[in-house]
C-alpha cells in the first residue's frame, strides 16, 4: 500500500464549484504540504502544516484553504474553483526528526476546472 | 536570478552512455539537497539526497560543490528506463521552504 495517498486522482469540475482534495499518510510524519504543478514550472507551495495545530500559507495560497484533521490527514479546498486552478496537485510529507528533511509525495490529483 | 536553476534539456543519450546534470542554487545558507525523478504526470520520487562528501547509489552519483553553489547528478550506463525528468530540490533546515528546479529532461535512446 502507498504511504501517501490522495483522493480523487482525477477531477473535472466547473467554475464556481467547491472542491476538496484529500491526502492521507501512513508514514507517521508530522509535516505535510500541498503543492501545485503547472507545465514547465517547478512545484509551487500552496500550504504547509508542521503539526495538527500549525498551518501556514505558502507562496500561492490565494483561492485555497486547508484543514489538518489529524496528523495523518491534510485536505485542500478550492472554495470557488476557477480555470487557472487547473493543475496537478501533490501532497507531500516529511519528518521533523529526519536530519535530512526528505519529502515524500502522493500520486497527485489532476484537476481540471472548466 | 532563480533560486534553483536547471538546464531543461532534453538530453538525448544512447543506452549505455554516461550523462551528467548540474543544478545551481542561489542561497548559500541551503543545507539539504536532493535529486528527484519525475515521470510524465506522476509524482516526484526521491532518487537520492546529496551529502556534503558526495554519494553514490548504484549507477547514480551525486556531488555537492558549496563554493560554486551547485549540485550534480551523474548517471552511468544509462538505461531506457532512466528516461524521465530529474528535479533538483534545495532546502534550508528549520524552514518550510523546499525550492524545486523546473527539471532536466532525459531521454535514453535505444
Amino acid at each position: 500500500d502507498a504511504d501517501v495517498t490522495q483522493t480523487p486522482r482525477n477531477r473535472i469540475t466547473k467554475t464556481g464549484k467547491r472542491i476538496m482534495l484529500e491526502c492521507s499518510q501512513t508514514k507517521g510524519h508530522d509535516r505535510m504540504y500541498w503543492y501545485r504543478q503547472d507545465p514547465g514550472l517547478g512545484l509551487q507551495l500552496i500550504y504547509y502544516s508542521f503539526d495538527v495545530k500549525d498551518i501556514n500559507k505558502g507562496e500561492i495560497s490565494d483561492g485555497y484553504s486547508v484543514s489538518r484533521q489529524a496528523q495523518a490527514k491534510f485536505s485542500l479546498s478550492l472554495e470557488s474553483a476557477i480555470p487557472n486552478q487547473t493543475a496537478l496537485y501533490f501532497c507531500a510529507t516529511s519528518d521533523s526528526r529526519d536530519n535530512y528533511n526528505e519529502q515524500f509525495f502522493g500520486p497527485g490529483t489532476r484537476l481540471t476546472v472548466l | 536570478r532563480k533560486e534553483v536553476e536547471q538546464d531543461p534539456g532534453p538530453f538525448n543519450v544512447p543506452e549505455g552512455a554516461t550523462v551528467a546534470f548540474n543544478c545551481t542554487y542561489s542561497n548559500s545558507a541551503s543545507q539539504s539537497f536532493f535529486w528527484y525523478r519525475q515521470d510524465c504526470r506522476k509524482e516526484p520520487k526521491l532518487l537520492m539526497s546529496v551529502y556534503s562528501s558526495g554519494n553514490e547509489d548504484g549507477r547514480f552519483t551525486a556531488q555537492l560543490n558549496r563554493a560554486s553553489q551547485y549540485i550534480s547528478l551523474l548517471i552511468r550506463d544509462s538505461k531506457l528506463s532512466d528516461s524521465a525528468t530529474y528535479l533538483c530540490v534545495v532546502n534550508t533546515p528549520g524552514t518550510y521552504k523546499y525550492i524545486f528546479g523546473t527539471g532536466t529532461r532525459l531521454k535514453v535512446l535505444a
